[in-house]
């Protein structure tokens, strides 16, 4: 199983909205409603921020939105604010007990 | 407070083995199935591998990277998990991770959403 597909960087200013792509195969986004993402901050481990591809944990703000279509997954970060510049990383179920992460994405508020 | 604590990283040669240890508290332990993710230097996470709950089946599966050569282990008296890595490999370098699954109002996603994590060993291997 190869990685997900992410780009590398992503940028925004203060208040505007900022989507990241994640892009996959049939045996892995394509295949599974599986799809969640993670926000990490320098020196610091993930924490979820979405998951099954659009639901929010407790605690995570509105403002974090994910869809799917397809193979391929997005993360939408509406009204960035400062603290949301950091890596994001999606993963997927890939089948037969597997799960895959992408390379991570910097997002960075300008 | 949930917390996983990772312990026994350290530096090694190559071939060489190490074990990772991972203490889980504030929750049932014993019903959750355990993963390890990694993260080499300036790189993305990487899925490792997962030992499922007893009454689940208790079975471990990995990645193809490690399979063979590291194994997952758990004890549930000690709510602890284990990462035996052997035949150790350059490019094992890595911060590695032990999580656990997100548990929602109708279930838990054991191998797709990771909501609780270790702070993060890290492995060097090198000469």
């Amino acid at each position: 199983q190869s990685a997900l597909s992410q780009p590398p960087s992503a940028s925004g200013s203060p208040g505007q909205s900022v989507t990241i792509s994640c892009t996959g195969t049939s045996s892995d986004i394509g295949g599974y409603n599986y799809v969640s993402w993670y926000q990490q901050h320098p020196g610091k481990a993930p924490k979820l921020m979405i998951y099954e591809v659009s639901k929010r944990p407790s605690g995570v703000p509105y403002r974090f939105s994910g869809s799917k279509s397809g193979n391929a997954a997005s993360l939408t970060v509406s009204g960035l604010q400062a603290e949301d510049e950091a890596d994001y990383h999606c993963s997927s179920y890939a089948g037969s007990n597997i799960v895959i992460f992408g390379g991570g994405t910097k997002l960075t508020v300008l | 407070e949930v917390q996983l604590v990772e312990s026994g990283g350290g530096l090694v040669k190559p071939g060489g083995s190490l074990r990772l240890s991972c203490a889980g508290s504030g929750f049932s332990f014993s019903n959750a199935w355990m993963s390890w993710v990694r993260q080499a230097p300036g790189k993305g996470l990487e899925w490792v591998g997962r030992f499922k709950s007893k009454a689940d089946g208790g079975t471990t599966d990995y990645a193809a990277p490690v399979r063979g050569r590291f194994t997952i282990s758990r004890d549930d008296s000690k709510d602890t998990v284990y990462l035996q890595m052997n035949s150790l490999k350059t490019e094992d370098t890595a911060v590695y991770y032990c999580t656990t699954g997100h548990c929602d109002s109708t279930s838990c996603h054991w191998d797709d959403a990771f909501d609780v994590w270790g702070q993060g060993a890290l492995v060097t291997v090198s000469s």
